[in-house]
């Protein structure tokens, strides 16, 4: 069974870094045709997605955020790592970890998602 | 980057009605797209991927067709309980793009 569970701050402050963690149990991510994107939606508004990094240690960002997006995987505790830096008040959203069905990546499944709020 | 845009941005219609939302790509995707059906306060749940290929458990009313740039998702006889939000999202570059949604209501 695969789930995914994100973890991080409810709370942070503008100018500040955002460290988010997605914990995942039923594949591995050193497997061929695994991997995890990042995926946001701000209240009310559309889903957005904003990194990816694959089985292979690829990685790829959204264009519009790449220069503040740093994605990361430790295999051996099964989890992968997004980090947002200088957070502002637009970056309030949901934010979800997924497996995303590509042609290159198996299945698609996404964790519950988990509230950020930036303060100015 | 590829654009991905939906329409309409909101429909309400009766229980039975045949339902259609309509996605369109910037550049040719071919077949790689996906559609998801989000309720309110959960995650995305995948109904359709290659554009017309129905996720297992997926009732038969959902279906979706198109290529290249045009893509069509529709619900046969709308149910109360697809009310929901519905996105489309292509997956034949990075980075990944998802259309800005459908709120699909009962009337």
């Amino acid at each position: 069974q695969v789930t995914l569970r994100e973890a991080g701050p409810a709370l942070v402050k503008s100018t500040q870094t955002l460290t988010l963690t997605c914990s995942f149990s039923g594949f591995s991510l050193s497997a061929s045709g695994m991997c995890v994107s990042w995926i946001r939606q701000p209240p009310g508004k559309a889903l957005e997605w904003l990194a990816r990094i694959d089985w292979d240690g690829d990685i790829y960002y959204s264009t519009s955020l790449k220069t503040r997006l740093t994605i990361s995987k430790d295999t051996s505790k099964n989890q992968v790592v997004l980090t947002m830096t200088n957070m502002d008040p637009v970056d309030t959203a949901t934010y979800f970890c997924a497996r995303i069905y590509t042609t290159s990546c198996s299945g698609d499944y996404w964790g519950q998602g988990t509230l950020v709020t930036v303060s100015s | 980057d590829i654009q991905m845009t939906q329409s309409p941005s909101s429909l309400s219609a009766s229980v039975g009605d045949r339902v259609t939302i309509t996605c369109q790509a910037s550049e040719d995707i071919r077949k790689y797209l996906n559609w998801y059906q989000q309720k309110l306060g959960k995650a995305p749940k995948l109904l359709i991927h290659g554009a017309s290929n129905l996720e297992t458990g997926v009732p038969s009313r959902f279906s979706g067709s198109g290529s290249g740039t045009d893509f069509t998702f529709t619900i046969s006889s709308l149910q109360p309980e697809d009310t929901a939000m519905y996105y489309c999202q292509q997956y034949e570059n990075l980075p990944l793009a998802f259309g800005g949604g459908t709120k699909v209501e009962i009337k």
